[in-house]
């Protein structure tokens, strides 16, 4: 596609509940990122997928969390028993090799957990 | 690892007015350097990057930024803004090799006046 998608928009999870966000990168880019922007603040690094290997996943605040890209395209981050401090917005960056060639972002998925 | 610090939360202008957003980074290795511009409930769009070779980037609408290694700074600039350019205005470092991941500072909202 012409852009990264992310899907769904909003999610309302109470706690406790399990959630899956999903990412569609650009066509053809290797390189795919995960990030969590709470509420005021930058966004925070959290794993990063080179096709479909994980290279880095030091960001990934507790074992709740995981992710995976397992044909090097899409990518589903998971997040299991939400708690309230997982409210963020989850932002998706995919870039064709490297840094230099530019990351563009997804519109973000909004969670919310009540 | 490396660290970003946007030394002004919030920087209020009136429009047709000069503005400046500064950054300061910290690394132990080379880095290349990003401004990202967010609009509300939007992804995060690349204003412009430094990668290498001339230290005065420019970038779209008109923004512009200086790299300064022996101040480890990348200040944006715009000479003059209009009311479309209220946004938030994140400052990003990635370190040159490994997963290149971005490290965000915490941000700068400006908010143009009429």
């Amino acid at each position: 596609g012409a852009g990264v998608s992310q899907s769904p928009r909003y999610k309302v999870a109470k706690r406790g509940q399990d959630v899956a966000l999903r990412c569609d990168p650009i066509s053809g880019h290797v390189s795919l990122f995960w990030y969590q922007q709470a509420l005021g603040q930058g966004p925070e690094f959290l794993t990063y997928f080179q096709n479909e290997a994980q290279l880095d996943k030091s960001g990934l605040p507790s074992d709740r969390f995981f992710a995976e890209r397992p044909e090097g395209s899409v990518s589903t981050l998971k997040i299991q028993r939400t708690q309230q401090e997982d409210s963020a917005v989850y932002l998706c960056a995919s870039s064709l090799y490297r840094a230099n060639y530019g990351y563009t972002f997804g519109s973000g998925t909004r969670l919310t957990v009540v | 690892a490396q660290s970003v610090t946007q030394l002004d939360s919030q920087v209020p202008v009136f429009e047709e007015a000069p503005v400046e957003l500064r950054c300061n980074y910290s690394s132990s290795v080379s880095v290349y350097l990003f401004w990202y511009v967010q609009y509300p409930n939007q992804g995060l769009q690349l204003l412009l990057k430094y990668l290498s070779g001339s230290t005065l980037v420019k970038g779209i609408n008109g923004f512009e930024a200086e790299f300064n290694k022996s101040q480890t700074s990348f200040h944006l600039r715009k000479p003059s803004v209009h009311i479309s350019d209220t946004a938030e205005y994140f400052c990003a470092v990635s370190g040159q090799g490994g997963s290149e991941k971005l490290v965000f500072g915490k941000g700068t909202k400006l908010t143009v006046n009429p």
